[in-house]
C-alpha cells in the first residue's frame, strides 16, 4: 500500500506569509494527488486536484505542484481565514489513503 | 448550490449497530459515486466506503470490510452507511463526499463536496 506523509505537522506564520506544506507519497503516484483544507465544524473543502488544478471558486492564493513522489501546497499570502488543518490525498483506482495533515496557525 | 447532510449520529455501545445518512442536493445524484470518509478525535481522515452512481459496485476499507456497508437510494438522493460490530476505534465524526466521478475506478477519488459530518461514539 502506498503511504502518504506530510511536513510539517504543524506551521505558524504570519498573515501574508508565503506558507509551504509538502506532501510526499512512498512510491510514485504520478500526479493522483488532492488537496483539503479541514476547519472544526466545517465541512472539508478540495482546494487542488490532480496535483496541481485549482479547484472552482478557490482563491488564487492557493496552489499546487509537484509530480511522482513530491508534491507542495503553496499559500502565496497568508489569510487569518487560512487557519486550518490541511490533507493531502493520493487516489488510484480503488485506493483513497490520505496524509496525517499539517495544522496551520497564526504566529 | 451543492448540500450533502448526514444525520444518524448517536452513543453507541461496542458490538451494537447505527446507521447513518446523508441527504444530497444540488446536483444529480446518480450521476455521481459517493463516499463515506471519517475522522477519529485527535486523528487524520480515514476513507471509509465508496458506491458507484447507480449503487452496483461498492468498495470498503480493510479496518470496517465485514462490518459496514454502503447503500444508496437514488430516488430519495441518500447515501447510507450500517455499521455493525462497532468498536471504540469506530468513534469519529463521519462525512459523506461527493466524487467527481460515477464509477470507482481510475478516476474516482477527487472529493468534490463534503458535508458537515455526524459524530458516533462507541463506548466500550
Amino acid at each position: 500500500d502506498i503511504q502518504m506523509t506530510q511536513s510539517p505537522s504543524s506551521l505558524s506564520a504570519s498573515i501574508g506569509d508565503r506558507v509551504t506544506i509538502t506532501c510526499q507519497a512512498s512510491e510514485d503516484i504520478t500526479n493522483s494527488l488532492n488537496w483539503y483544507q479541514l476547519k472544526p465544524g466545517k465541512a472539508p473543502r478540495l482546494l487542488i486536484y490532480g496535483a496541481s488544478n485549482l479547484e472552482s471558486g478557490v482563491p488564487s492564493r492557493f496552489s499546487g505542484s509537484g509530480s511522482g513522489t513530491d508534491f507542495t501546497l503553496t499559500i502565496s499570502s497568508l489569510q487569518p481565514e487560512d487557519i486550518s488543518t490541511y490533507f493531502c490525498q493520493h487516489y488510484d483506482d480503488l485506493a483513497f489513503t490520505f496524509g496525517p495533515g499539517t495544522k496551520l496557525d497564526i504566529k | 448550490e451543492v448540500q450533502l447532510l448526514e444525520s444518524g449520529g448517536d452513543l453507541v455501545q461496542s458490538g451494537g449497530s447505527l446507521r447513518v445518512s446523508c441527504v444530497a442536493s444540488g446536483f444529480t445524484f446518480s450521476s455521481h459515486a459517493m463516499s463515506w470518509i471519517r475522522q477519529a478525535p485527535g486523528k487524520g481522515l480515514e476513507w471509509v466506503s465508496s458506491i458507484n452512481g447507480y449503487g452496483e459496485s461498492t468498495y470498503s476499507a480493510d479496518s470496517v470490510r465485514g462490518r459496514f456497508t454502503v447503500s444508496r437510494d437514488n430516488s430519495k438522493n441518500t447515501l447510507y452507511l450500517q455499521m455493525n460490530w462497532l468498536r471504540a476505534e469506530d468513534t469519529a465524526i463521519y462525512y459523506c463526499a461527493k466524487d467527481r466521478a460515477f464509477r470507482l475506478g481510475p478516476g474516482a477519488g477527487i472529493f468534490e463536496s463534503w458535508g458537515q459530518g455526524t459524530l458516533v461514539t462507541v463506548s466500550s
